[in-house]
């Protein structure tokens, strides 16, 4: 079964700090990708990742940058945390090919105060 | 750019009740449709999906959609709901970025089936 593992479920930081999101997974999936949701919004790609060290900007990536260095792990950092980031961030992977579903972790809901 | 419309934000039906949720897309290309279901504390899991052949695709739980090329639709329907089905509801399209594959969602629908 697939495990996709977010580093937590719930974080509270101060607004400006810089915020890391680590998300691994263990299916040796090709693509990555960070969202967020948002009541009344649904999910929104923040960036995803088809290869080590490639990446590519989502709907919504102001504010945001990503990591990827090896292949199961896939960071999110929040350069310098805004009241207006509070949310609920999910990762989820899967395969290269278009056909293949997206795998979901438990998300971490962040608070920015 | 590819979109997604999810026509009902809210939902609330009976136990026993038929259900179909509307979901339109734009996109251009070849697309592979997708719901996903949220159950409350959990995370989103597959219900089902589209890529090619039959129009009619089954998923778990009872759940089905059918892809209806001429007018963007992917519809999610069940003939009688439980109380189980309570979640919030995600149609989603998936398409060629880049070097890779994005999934566009559509903002969801939140079911509430009552006993």
């Amino acid at each position: 079964d697939v495990k996709v593992t977010q580093s937590s479920r719930y974080l509270v930081k101060r607004t400006g700090e810089k915020v890391f999101l680590e998300c691994v997974q263990d299916m040796d999936h090709e693509n990555m990708f960070w969202y967020r949701q948002d009541p009344g919004l649904g999910l929104r790609l923040i960036y995803f990742s088809y290869d080590v060290k490639m990446k590519e900007k989502g709907d919504i990536p102001e504010g945001y940058s990503v990591s990827r260095e090896k292949k199961e792990r896939f960071s999110l950092i929040l350069e310098s945390a805004s009241t207006n980031q509070t949310s609920m961030y999910l990762c989820a992977s899967s395969f290269i090919f278009q056909d293949q579903p997206q795998h979901f972790g438990d998300g971490t809901r962040l608070s920015i105060l | 750019a590819q979109s997604v419309s999810q026509h009902n934000h809210h939902v609330i039906l009976s136990e026993a009740a038929s259900l179909e949720l509307g979901c339109n897309y734009s996109y251009g290309g070849t697309v592979n449709l997708f719901w996903y279901v949220q159950y409350p504390g959990q995370h989103l899991q597959l219900l089902l999906k589209y890529f090619s052949g039959d129009p009619l695709v089954k998923g778990i739980k009872g759940f089905e959609a059918e892809f209806i090329k001429s007018k963007f639709s992917f519809n999610l329907r069940k003939p009688s709901v439980q109380w189980s089905d309570t979640a919030e509801y995600f149609c989603a399209v998936n398409a060629r970025s880049g070097g890779g594959n994005k999934l566009t969602f559509g903002t969801g629908t939140q079911l509430k089936v009552e006993l």
